[in-house]
């Protein structure tokens, strides 16, 4: 199984709204990422987990909230976001392995801030 | 800091050309390179890796190759079909730098098959 599974599909948030984005993985990896990608650019790094604990923050603003509760779970939590913040995020997913790293991604969840 | 450029950034074909994909980096000091699918609003689809100590990867109509120390890799597709329409995307895992263990991608090469 090489799937990465992500929830909601579609998200539409006002600026005020509490919202959360859930990915799950499967095949044993311990590394988990989350990407932003706005219209016709590539994907951008956000946030990358290993063995549940933040390794790499992009200077990301305040308002997304990682989280990594478990080895199959990541969650991005969503708060006060502005309409600059709808994009397309994709949940992403790797061995911690410098002969691998192969990443895995989700279908992702579109977001649109109103 | 790395840089990964692809070219052209949009290919329109005939259904059954072959044709190829460019893609150049400006650091040489990668662990793989990994070539995506993407098609409209929709996640990415990994369709070959190529580990730093590899020349090529195959699979199906696909033929990738990596000259590591001149910083290139194409991706070669046979017998195009309207299927293949999508946006294709090269990406390096970085081995050095301020990027380490980060994934660097080019903005991508917008491919339609017409029948």
């Amino acid at each position: 199984d090489t799937e990465v599974t992500q929830t909601p599909k579609h998200l539409v948030m006002g600026m005020t709204n509490k919202k959360s984005l859930k990915c799950e993985q499967h095949m044993g990896h311990r590394a988990m990422y989350w990407y932003k990608q706005k219209a016709k650019k590539p994907p951008e790094l956000m946030f990358v987990y290993s063995y549940e604990k933040l390794s790499i923050n992009e200077s990301v603003p305040s308002r997304f909230s990682p989280e990594c509760p478990n080895s199959s779970l990541l969650n991005l939590h969503l708060h006060a976001l502005q309409p600059e913040d709808s994009a397309l995020y994709l949940c992403a997913s790797s061995q911690v392995s410098q002969s691998s790293y192969e990443q895995y991604f989700g279908p992702g969840t579109r977001l649109t801030v109103t | 800091k790395q840089e990964v450029t692809q070219i052209p950034a949009a290919l329109s074909v005939p259904e059954g050309e072959n044709l190829v994909l460019n893609c150049s980096f400006t650091d040489s000091a990668i662990y793989n390179l990994q070539w995506f699918r993407q098609d409209p609003g929709k996640g990415l689809t990994s369709l070959l890796l190529i580990q730093s100590s590899q020349r090529e990867q195959t699979s199906g109509r696909l033929n990738a190759s990596l000259d590591k120390s001149s910083g290139r890799s194409t991706l070669y597709i046979a017998a195009s079909q309207p299927g293949d329409s999508a946006t294709y995307l090269c990406a390096v895992l970085n081995a050095g730098g301020t990027s380490y263990g980060k994934l660097t991608f080019g903005q991508g090469t917008i491919l339609t098959v017409h029948p």
